[in-house]
């Protein structure tokens, strides 16, 4: 059980716009940043989003993060079937004293 | 740029040590903007952060690893390594080492090394 809420899946079509969500507490989200990873079959997480929203240089503004209170939310514009991954949201729980991920979204571009 | 590459051990018995070394490349380990961090990942499940380092030597645990783990760094080889001791088979998983931002992301990572836990 992970103190990260996420989806376990979410689906969209090419070219639309889909976004995948991570529910946590005030010990986590609530008071710390969130970054997110994508996971392509086979290969390491890739970081996305750090700090809330911001994106490291390379990733494509299709990518965006936005926070509000205890939950984080990633977005992705104009679906490829190349974003067909494994989504990670993470932070660190100050009650925990650890860094935590969330249990990961398989998102499926249709 | 930067890579790191994980080494060490593909089998690893029940109860011994698992010892794996991350190598960084293109860059030093000393810098002052980052820590070095250990993550896992089961077979068919999520991640789990298991440790993190800072050049200087502070290390900072997962809690429930706690008691198992020691990370070190060795700044001249420019690299470093993890020790999780008693290692049962659900210790099996992708293990990945990763260069941290002082915010918690992991922004740059290694390709991951498989260990086993078997008999």
């Amino acid at each position: 059980q992970s103190v990260l809420t996420q989806p376990p899946s979410v689906s969209a079509a090419p070219g639309q716009k889909v976004t995948i969500s991570c529910s946590g507490s005030s010990s986590n989200i609530g008071n710390n940043y969130v970054s997110w990873y994508q996971q392509l079959p086979g290969t390491a997480p890739k970081l996305l989003i750090y700090d809330n929203n911001k994106r490291p240089s390379g990733i494509p503004d299709r990518f965006s993060g936005s926070k509000s209170g205890t939950s984080a939310t990633l977005g992705i514009t104009g679906l490829q079937t190349g974003d067909e991954a494994d989504y990670y949201c993470g932070t660190w729980d100050s009650s925990l004293s650890a860094k935590v991920f969330g249990g990961g979204t398989k998102l499926t571009v249709l | 740029q930067l890579q790191l590459q994980e080494s060490g051990p593909g089998l690893v018995k029940p109860s011994e040590t698992l010892s794996l070394t991350c190598t960084v490349s293109g860059g030093s380990i000393s810098s002052s903007s980052y820590y070095w961090g250990w993550i896992r990942q089961p077979p068919g499940k999520g991640l789990e952060w298991i440790g993190s380092i800072y050049y200087s030597g502070s290390t900072y645990y997962n809690p429930s690893l706690k008691s198992r783990v020691t990370i070190s760094v060795d700044t001249s080889k420019n690299q470093f390594s993890l020790k999780l001791s008693s290692v049962t088979a659900a210790d099996t998983a992708v293990y990945y080492c990763a260069r941290q931002q002082l915010g918690h992301a992991f922004d740059i990572w290694g390709q991951g090394t498989m260990v086993t836990v078997s008999s």
